[in-house]
């Protein structure tokens, strides 16, 4: 079965960085990528960043397009995304989610990571 | 970027009823268009994609219309388990744009 399973919870200081691993199983990853999604306390959700398994197609929102890098280890199916010089404001659950490279709708979703950041 | 504009924020309905959400894209975005439901405290899920298109497993009181700017997601009669925050999602092209979001409740 299709799983996207997440790193933990993380507890960071303004300024710092975060980096969440994501690691699919259960399915091939060729012709699927990763989007990573967030959701403040209360909030919506929001886009971030799309990746393809390859890494040769990368997208970013623009509000991230300075703060995050997306990666992708085809060899262990694992994604990543770090996001940089972290804000109280960025505390949020972050999301990996499944979609085919040519429509990606997600049609799975990790369990989701817990980001708190505070002084 | 193409904005995804929801409404209603939010609504409360009664067991049974029907209930549609709209969703409207500032530029055509085709049929490229996604629903999600979000219960309290869950994951996210896929409802719909391709504008109409059920995703597998979603109940049948569920159903997606609309194509270039404006979709709408029916639920046909109301359960209590539908309690949820919906959302629509463009993925035409990047951004992958979701709209803010439905809050639907139980009268």
């Amino acid at each position: 079965q299709v799983k996207l399973e997440q790193s933990g919870a993380e507890v960071k200081k303004p300024g710092a960085s975060v980096k969440i691993s994501c690691k699919a199983s259960g399915y091939i990853v060729t012709n699927y990528g990763i989007s990573w999604v967030r959701q403040a306390p209360g909030g919506g959700l929001e886009w971030m960043a799309w990746i393809t398994s390859d890494n040769a197609n990368i997208k970013h929102a623009q509000n991230f397009l300075d703060r995050v890098t997306v990666t992708t280890d085809k060899t262990t199916t694992t994604t990543y995304m770090e996001l940089r010089s972290l804000r109280p404001n960025d505390t949020a659950i972050y999301y990996c989610a499944r979609g085919i490279e040519v429509a990606p709708d997600l049609d799975y979703w990790g369990q989701g990571t817990l980001v708190t950041v505070s002084s | 970027d193409i904005q995804m504009t929801q409404s209603p924020s939010s609504l409360s309905a009664s067991v049974g009823d029907r209930l549609t959400i709209t969703c409207r894209a500032s530029q055509g975005i085709g049929n490229y268009l996604a629903w999600y439901q979000q219960e309290p405290g869950k994951v996210p899920k896929l409802l719909i994609y391709a504008a109409s298109t059920l995703h597998s497993g979603v109940p049948s009181r569920f159903s997606g219309s609309g194509s270039g700017t404006d979709f709408t997601l029916t639920i046909s009669s109301l359960q209590p388990e539908d309690v949820a925050t919906y959302y629509c999602q463009k993925y035409n092209s990047a951004p992958y744009t979701f709209g803010g979001g439905t809050k639907v409740e139980i009268k």
